[in-house]
């Protein structure tokens, strides 16, 4: 069964730092991996998309990287803002090539001080 | 453009009531359509998806179950609800099977059973 696991759960940082939030999941064998942000009390804002094929990808200042073999991703947001500040998560199918509905972490919740 | 309405956004209810919330697409047609429960402290968790109309799997067994009459609105339901049943109640669409396409979340419906 995949598991999705988010490290740090909760990260604080000063303003213009830049940092990378983790992600694992237990069954390596995924269609894609995707990345979320979620403000408080609101629902989900789809950031990046990375397919199985692809070892990273970009927007903006975001970077998201997939290493498959070692069943892991990370985001890296560069020169953080406080309105960056939100939780982060990750998901990514069952596993076993399926292509079935995605599996969530818990996510990390990010606060950037100014 | 695509845009996706939950309804209500808050929701206070006594144990035993009724519940309805209603989700609906716009801008796209034979969406995929999803449910999802976030509990404090816990990971999103998928209730309920469908493929078209009138086609609904249920991903956990529980007090509740999902309708989807037209083919851009998905309805959660309760006959009665149950004091676990108070979460963050999160509707989602998706241009095909999740695995392969981004999902875009509605802003969500805060459910508190009393």
């Amino acid at each position: 069964k995949q598991e999705v696991t988010q490290i740090p759960a909760a990260l604080s940082v000063p303003e213009g730092e830049n940092l990378v939030l983790n992600c694992s999941f237990t069954d390596s064998a995924i269609y894609n991996l995707q990345w979320f942000r979620q403000d408080p009390g609101k629902g989900l804002t789809s950031l990046l998309l990375i397919q199985s094929s692809q070892r990273e990808q970009t927007s903006g200042r975001l970077n998201a990287s997939l290493d498959k073999s070692s069943g892991r991703s990370t985001l890296y947001i560069a020169a953080s803002q406080p309105g960056d500040s939100a939780t982060y998560l990750c998901a990514v199918p069952p596993g076993g090539g399926s292509q079935g509905n995605l599996i969530f972490g818990k996510g990390t919740k990010l606060s950037v001080k100014p | 453009s695509q845009t996706i309405h939950q309804w209500p956004a808050t929701l206070v209810q006594p144990v035993g009531s009724p519940l309805s919330l209603e989700c609906t697409v716009e801008g796209t047609s034979n969406p995929n359509l999803y449910w999802y429960r976030q509990a404090a402290g816990r990971g999103l968790q998928l209730l309920f998806y469908s493929v078209g109309i009138g086609q609904i799997s249920s991903e956990v067994p529980q007090n509740l179950s999902a309708s989807r009459p037209q083919d851009r609105q998905f309805i959660l339901s309760s006959k009665k609800l149950l004091l676990s049943d108070s979460g963050f109640y999160l509707c989602a669409w998706s241009p095909g099977r999740a695995a392969k396409n981004i999902q875009y979340f509605g802003a969500g419906t805060r459910l508190s059973v009393l």
